[in-house]
């Protein structure tokens, strides 16, 4: 079952943006929306966003997500170093009857 | 509060069984989709299996192999794991969606396959 295609790693500057993306295609993210998903080393993950731009209660504004077509994205402001992670899109595929998940992608805050 | 808490986890023989318990709380048990999510060790997220009312779906990775199931009675979502592979070791999460997307996890129980 494929997954979504993320890069492995993004390295930014504190205090600058970084934007993280997650290409599916039109059965999963183009079609149903990707949400995003924060996990710290030795912790479960969390949701960031839902539906392509959607945060749930609690998740800073700092963390804003959008979609293109099949391009999901994921923009975080004003970096600190608790940014640090790995980030994960996921999504359903209506044609296959599966979630997906991208491979993930460790932001690093230099 | 919404709240998942998984056990059953251990080591275990290539070719053996194990079952994986997740207890809920917070919700109506009933009327919420649940599911399973693992990640092998230094590796990325893998969706494993579904539950929402009378459906099942399943990885290609463990189909025939595991079984979802759930507990109404006691608000427990199930994983039986038979004939497990070493590439089956991995932290198994209980998650449930909503909106799209896994809004809910637990923490987490190891499963290591190993002789």
């Amino acid at each position: 079952q494929a997954g979504l295609t993320q890069p492995p790693s993004v390295s930014m500057g504190l205090r600058q943006t970084a934007t993280l993306t997650c290409t599916g295609n039109s059965n999963n993210v183009g079609n149903h929306g990707a949400a995003w998903l924060q996990q710290h080393q030795g912790h479960p993950p969390k949701l960031l966003s839902y539906r392509n731009d959607n945060r749930p209660s609690g998740i800073s504004e700092r963390f804003s997500a959008s979609r293109s077509g099949n391009t999901a994205s994921l923009t975080i402001t004003g970096l600190q170093p608790e940014d640090e992670a790995d980030y994960y899109c996921s999504a359903w595929d209506s044609s296959l009857s599966v979630w997906v998940f991208g491979g993930g992608t460790k932001l690093t805050v230099l | 509060e919404e709240q998942l808490l998984e056990s059953g986890g251990g080591l275990v023989q290539p070719g053996g069984s194990l079952r994986l318990s997740c207890a809920t709380s917070g919700f109506t048990f009933s009327n919420f989709a649940l599911s399973w999510v693992r990640q092998a060790p230094g590796k990325g997220l893998e969706w494993v299996s579904t539950s929402s009312g009378g459906n099942r779906w399943y990885a290609d990775s463990v189909k025939g192999r595991f079984t979802i199931s759930r507990d109404s009675s006691k608000n427990t979502l199930y994983l039986q794991m038979n004939s497990l592979r070493a590439e089956d070791t991995a932290v198994y999460y209980c998650t449930k969606p909503g909106n799209d997307a896994f809004e809910i996890w637990g923490q987490g129980t190891m499963v290591s396959v190993s002789s």
